[in-house]
């Protein structure tokens, strides 16, 4: 089955202690993102990743790292996690940022700082 | 730059009555537009898109959307409203002239239908 695949589901830490949000997908598509999703703020990207080695910030990356060393996997890091990234977590992939295409998206991760 | 607008943070309908979700939407050139749904607890998923040609676009689950170029617009419709649509919707936009662009989203519509 085609899918973006995001783990944990859900994740309560404490302030300061790094984590690590995976995301794989199994379409050999180009393009992934991750977006935070935000009471009455809708979906802000954080960061994308254009293909293998190319990423790039989004709107609101202070934070956040990511790297893309696979095709396929495009984890995002928060070496020093703060209240404020408490949030839902979306990671999505497209076959290329250029044309006509959608986004798939994960099945989300909730993350509580606390 | 490219925006989206969902003037309403909620819309409620009574099962069985049509129902429409706004979207107005900015972009410097022209527009390929988008509709997500998501249920509780779930990712989100895809309705439908507007690419090019019939400005009437049927999708998933009997909705469909009307593109009007003129208003910007982009809203979400559907003839006969079921409480199993109730769920939050996303309307995004891509500039098709940019090159290439991200998916702009808006912040989201509550729909609630009663029963």
């Amino acid at each position: 089955e085609a899918q973006v695949t995001q783990n944990p589901r859900y994740l309560i830490t404490v302030t300061g202690k790094k984590l690590t949000v995976t995301c794989s997908q199994n379409m050999n598509h180009e393009y992934m993102s991750w977006y935070r999703q935000d009471p009455g703020l809708g979906l802000r990207q954080i960061y994308y990743s254009m293909n293998v080695e190319v990423t790039d910030k989004g709107d609101v990356p202070e934070g956040y790292k990511v790297s893309r060393k696979e095709k396929r996997n495009f984890p995002l890091i928060l070496e020093s996690p703060s209240p404020n990234q408490t949030s839902l977590y979306f990671c999505a992939s497209s076959l290329s940022i250029v044309g006509r295409g959608g986004y798939t998206f994960g099945s989300g991760t909730r993350l509580t700082v606390v | 730059a490219q925006s989206v607008a969902q003037p309403e943070d909620q819309v409620n309908v009574a099962e069985g009555n049509p129902l429409t979700v706004k979207c107005t939407y900015s972009v410097s050139g022209n527009p390929y537009l988008f509709w997500y749904v998501q249920y509780p607890n779930r990712g989100l998923q895809f309705l439908l898109k507007y690419i090019t040609g019939d400005n009437l676009v049927k999708g998933s689950y009997g909705f469909e959307a009307e593109f009007n170029k003129s208003q910007t617009s982009f809203h979400l419709k559907k003839p006969s409203a079921l409480v199993s649509d109730s769920a939050l919707y996303f309307c995004a936009v891509r500039d098709r002239e940019s090159g290439y662009s991200t998916l702009t989203f808006g912040k989201g519509t509550m729909l609630l239908v009663s029963p």
